[in-house]
């Protein structure tokens, strides 16, 4: 059962560019929505998380939007850099259920930003 | 201020050999959660650590367990391997469980021939 599906796989933007990022989710327990960011040979790292309270998060160049009704929420990526080139997963968790603490990751999505 | 770290960084063993990876949270925090990703996918859910006891537990075999120690140090091993194991071995840590963020160190490689 894929609890979170994450789209595209891959995707290519010019430097400069806006770089989006889709995933949706299937339980409406989930109340925690993280992105992650992975470079080659690192550990996943932490970029930006958003709670159901709120619609839009953004924090420098990333926003995420969360479309509660719909069970969806994007990773915007404004301004897109070659160093932003990496491997981009989200997340969800059930903070007050039987499963709290466990992060159930998607797919992927490997960006490339061209110069 | 130390983040998350893990040893050693790759591994490599043979069919049916038991493996011991081990973790030490980020400073401040008490709460360590292993996950296993392989190559292409993302990382899936072992098991937490809490108060030295194992809390939630993901959708693997008991060939996987782990230990945490008063330090909040942790240690997943693996016994009997098998090559489907092969894998890149992730611990995160975090404050308290539910929903605080989980950070995680660079990973284990561990490689089975």
């Amino acid at each position: 059962q894929q609890q979170v599906k994450q789209s595209p796989q891959s995707l290519i933007v010019q430097k400069g560019g806006i770089s989006i990022i889709n995933c949706a989710y299937e339980n409406t327990a989930f109340d925690y929505f993280p992105w992650y960011q992975q470079f080659p040979g690192k550990g996943p790292a932490l970029l930006i998380a958003i709670r159901p309270d709120v619609s839009e998060k953004k924090e420098g160049r990333f926003t995420i939007s969360f479309n509660k009704s719909a069970k969806q929420f994007s990773l915007h990526i404004m301004d897109s850099q070659p160093g932003d080139s990496a491997t981009y997963f989200c997340a969800v968790l059930n903070a007050g259920g039987t499963s709290y603490g466990k992060l159930t990751f998607g797919q992927g999505t490997i960006l490339t930003v061209h110069p | 201020d130390a983040g998350v770290t893990q040893s050693p960084t790759h591994l490599i063993k043979t069919r049916g050999q038991q493996v011991t990876l081990r973790c030490s949270p980020k400073s401040g925090h008490d709460t360590v959660s292993w996950y296993q990703q392989a190559l292409g996918q993302g990382p899936q859910f072992i098991f937490q650590y809490y108060e030295e006891e194992e809390r939630q537990r993901g959708n693997f075999p008991d060939r996987f367990s782990g230990h945490q120690f008063p330090n909040y140090s942790s240690e997943l091993n693996v016994n009997a391997l098998l090559l489907g194991d092969s894998a890149l071995y992730l611990c995160a840590s975090s404050w308290g469980t539910g929903d605080q963020p989980q950070h995680f160190g660079d990973g284990t490689r561990l490689s089975i021939l």
